[in-house]
């Protein structure tokens, strides 16, 4: 099946700080991509819905100003977590693909200290 | 969108089918169900979807029910590496876009 990358796999930063973490389409174009955020022994929860050269569509109770999302090409989303608290620590998860499938990158595991 | 309900749990044991139920009683006449699977701290895999006929390829088989309103995800013999949290999701679709919503899903433990 098709290929979805993340960078970085784990990341750990200060309370404050601002961290970007990359969701790309290795081997076809996706003009949508999703981001999921996961808790410890929780399902995946949609975030938002990012849209190639257009704004991001967020869930409800989503802060579109502290989850900045770009998706400026048809192969890469962004997903930058600004500010970052310790209780945004969590397992970022991105998906991309068409009307019938969707293929999920690996994950990123954030901590913030 | 359909809802799913599933067992929070289930073991099995190694080399044994394991069955995993879905009921999804308030299905739409053009919904699939989905499965997929996410062993820890890794990002979820796809299993295998299905409409109406049973479905299956070299991971599982999908058997549905007639009325469609449950559905049972079969791993034929299943090994150490299936332990996993399996995910039964009815596909939502917003202006063409599948968008998978997830559940609590099954925590399946598969033991020597």
């Amino acid at each position: 099946g098709a290929v979805v990358s993340q960078h970085p796999s784990r990341v750990i930063c200060k309370s404050g700080t601002s961290v970007k973490i990359e969701c790309r389409s290795l081997d076809f174009q996706a003009t949508t991509m999703f981001w999921y955020r996961q808790f410890p022994k929780k399902s995946l929860m949609l975030m938002a819905t990012s849209n190639e050269g257009s704004k991001a569509t967020y869930e409800q109770g989503v802060e579109k100003d502290k989850f900045l999302i770009n998706h400026a090409s048809l192969t890469l989303s962004t997903l930058t977590v600004t500010s970052a608290h310790p209780e945004d620590s969590s397992f970022y998860i991105c998906s991309a693909g068409s009307s019938y499938e969707q293929y999920f990158g690996p994950g990123t595991r954030l901590t913030v200290t | 969108d359909a809802k799913t309900t599933q067992p929070p749990s289930m073991d099995c044991a190694e080399g044994r089918a394991a069955n995993l139920p879905c009921n999804h009683s308030t299905i739409s006449g053009n919904e699939y169900v989905y499965w997929y699977r996410q062993i820890h701290s890794q990002g979820p895999q796809y299993i295998i979807h299905g409409l109406k006929n049973n479905e299956t390829n070299e991971m599982a088989s999908l058997i549905i029910t007639e009325d469609r309103k449950s559905s049972t995800l079969i791993l034929p013999h299943a090994t150490l590496r299936d332990t996993a949290v399996y995910y039964c999701i009815v596909r939502y679709s917003s202006g063409g876009s599948y968008i998978p919503t997830f559940g609590r899903g099954t925590s399946l433990i598969v033991h020597p």
